[in-house]
């Protein structure tokens, strides 16, 4: 069967330091992956999404990046976080065999920049 | 622009009660709406996923219904437990089918009494 891991699930980093957040998918290939924020009160928001190796597409503007080294590793990464990255995360991922095929979520990071 | 809205926003009831949570989407041209249960601080797991053709959907205690026509969904939950305490949230894809074209209502936040 297949699963997601995504860790951490807590994290409390300063202002200015660097972030790596890492989702792995088990037992599929080819999967489609996904970083979402959720912030408080509001709806999540796609950050990136990938349909293959090094493929990456950015929904909104940011202070963060993601890559995809390997077919089942999705990276979330950033330089130097803001206050404002402060949020839960979201890793998610669906098979690459069209889009009724539902999402499976990762448990989330919850990040708080201080 | 697509939009989907949840109400109410937060609702408490009775173990053992029923409810009905509602979602009104605007997302055109409509390809499929899901519903997810989040429970605190964790990653949203999947309820239902209905097409166009569908207009109910059951699963266990959770029936999903959809009206393409008026573009609603309700969510009911028969004799609600305790476990049901959670974020139900409203999903629905435009038929592009891909993560860019999923948009999220922010929500209703559920509480289950004794």
């Amino acid at each position: 069967s297949q699963t997601i891991h995504q860790w951490p699930a807590t994290l409390v980093q300063p202002v200015g330091s660097p972030l790596s957040l890492e989702c792995t998918v088990e037992g599929t290939s080819n999967p489609n992956l996904y970083w979402y924020r959720q912030a408080a009160g509001r709806g999540l928001q796609l950050l990136f999404y990938s349909v293959g190796i090094g493929q990456i597409s950015s929904e909104v503007p940011q202070n963060l990046s993601a890559s995809r080294p390997q077919d089942r590793q999705f990276i979330l990464s950033s330089k130097k976080l803001l206050l404002s990255d402060s949020g839960f995360y979201l890793c998610a991922w669906n098979p690459d065999r069209g889009p009724l095929y539902g999402y499976t979520f990762g448990s989330g990071t919850r990040l708080t920049v201080v | 622009k697509n939009q989907v809205e949840q109400s109410p926003q937060s609702l408490i009831i009775l173990e053992g009660k029923n409810c009905t949570l509602q979602c009104n989407y605007t997302v055109s041209p409509f390809s499929n709406l899901r519903w997810y249960k989040q429970d605190t601080g964790r990653g949203p797991v999947s309820l239902t996923i209905m097409t166009f053709s569908e207009n109910t959907k059951s699963n266990g205690r959770y029936t999903a219904t959809l009206d393409a026509d008026t573009k609603q969904s309700s969510l009911h939950i028969t004799a609600s437990q305790l476990s049901d305490s959670a974020s139900y949230i409203c999903v629905v894809s435009d038929s592009g089918g891909g993560a860019d074209g999923l948009t999220f209502g922010k929500g209703t936040h559920l509480i289950i009494q004794p």
